[in-house]
Order: C-alpha cells, then sequence, then structure tokens
C-alpha cells in the first residue's frame, strides 16, 4: 500500500540552528500538508501546499517556517531558527485532490529543541 | 475557525465490549469527518471516515454516525480486541485542512 515516507524520524538540534525535515508524498496526490503534535496536545495544521504553493497556512506558522517541492518527489518543510517551543512530532500528509479527500499521514518526524 | 470537542480522553474495556467515542465541531460548513488511529510513536492512521451527505457509515467492526443538526459524531467500535488499544482522533474539515479532536486513549483489558 502506497504510503508517505518522512525523514528523519528524530532529530535533535540546538536552539537557533535550522532545520528541514523530508517528507515523500503518495506518488499520485496533489496537495501535501505538514502538521504538528507538540506532546500531549492535539494534532495542528501548519500548512497546506498546491501546486507549488502555499494554499492555506495556519498562524503558528510564521516566517521562520517554510516548505518547498525541490523536485516532483520530494516535500520539505524548513525551520529557518528553532525555538524550544518548536519541539514537536511533525507529520507529512498528502491527499489526492484536496477539498474533502482522504488525507494520508506520514509516520512523523520528532524534533527535539535544546 | 473550527473547534473540535471529543469525548472521553479516556475509556477502558473489557476484551469484547463496545467502545464508543463522541465528538462535536463547530463550524456548520464542514463536511468531512475522518477517524484516525495513533499507535505509540507512529503517525495517524485512516480507519474511516464519513462526509456529510450521509449519516452512517460501517466497515466491519467499526462505525461511524454523523448528525449534522447536532453537529456530532462518533465513532462505535465493537467486539473490541487487545489491538485495539491505542489513541482514537476525530477530525472535522470545510476545505483543505483537517482540525482534530484532542484524542481518546483507548485500553481494552484482555
Amino acid at each position: 500500500e502506497p504510503e508517505v515516507t518522512q525523514t528523519p524520524s528524530h532529530q535533535v538540534t540546538q536552539m537557533g540552528q535550522e532545520v528541514i525535515l523530508r517528507c515523500v508524498p503518495i506518488s499520485n496526490h496533489l496537495y501535501f500538508y505538514w502538521y504538528r503534535q507538540i506532546l500531549g496536545q492535539k494534532v495542528e495544521f501548519l500548512v497546506s501546499f498546491y501546486n507549488n504553493e502555499i494554499s492555506e497556512k495556519s498562524e503558528i506558522f510564521d516566517d521562520q517556517f517554510s516548505v518547498e517541492r525541490p523536485d516532483g518527489s520530494n516535500f520539505t518543510l524548513k525551520i529557518r531558527s528553532t525555538k524550544l517551543e518548536d519541539s514537536a512530532m511533525y507529520f507529512c500528509a498528502s491527499s489526492e485532490t484536496g477539498y474533502g479527500n482522504t488525507i494520508y499521514f506520514g509516520e512523523g518526524s520528532w524534533l527535539t529543541v535544546v | 475557525g473550527e473547534n473540535v470537542e471529543q469525548h472521553p480522553s479516556t475509556l477502558s474495556v473489557q476484551e469484547g465490549d463496545s467502545a464508543v467515542i463522541k465528538c462535536t465541531y463547530s463550524d456548520s460548513a464542514s463536511n468531512y469527518f475522518p477517524w484516525y488511529k495513533q499507535e505509540l510513536g507512529k503517525g495517524p492512521q485512516l480507519i474511516i471516515d464519513i462526509r456529510s451527505n450521509v449519516g452512517e457509515k460501517k466497515d466491519q467492526r467499526i462505525a461511524v454516525t454523523l448528525n449534522k443538526t447536532a453537529k456530532h459524531f462518533s465513532l462505535h467500535i465493537t467486539e473490541t480486541q487487545p489491538e485495539d488499544s491505542a489513541v482514537y482522533f476525530c477530525a472535522a474539515a470545510n476545505d483543505y485542512k483537517l482540525s482534530f479532536g484532542a484524542g481518546t486513549t483507548v485500553t481494552v483489558r484482555a
């Protein structure tokens, strides 16, 4: 069964450092997403991406965050200058179409900022 | 924005019994309601979803009901098994993004 894959599974970084989280969405999917889950809290929407541009973003997704689809298969989330409060599990997801379509999640990248 | 409330936060059931998780949502424009199961250290896995033009959907031991008038939807797991133990999340969407409930930790006692 096709799946969303994410790397790394776990990353520890120093405060202020840049981090790039990588994702390979399901191959025929056109919509891509990042969500995050701070330990013990709800899964929260960060951003959606379609046709090489952001289609929607939450208030969490400030100027420190950016997304990119550098080639035909990868989808990345960059955090420019990490803060302690960025420590969370980051989930990449994808869907075949956007509106009301089934969204499939990856296994997550656990980011620890120290 | 959409606000999804989920109850209970924890649920312990005897193997073979049924488990019911309930969610309410605030945005009447929401029309897609998936349920995800999350095991420790893994990503949310879709187990069933329902769209607003359907009131009930069933897949083997799992069923979901939707009441659009009352803005609530529920997950029913029958004949629970130890492998059903996990965290379950409901979500609601009316556009690209999902708004999640806080999750229910289900423990199935053998």
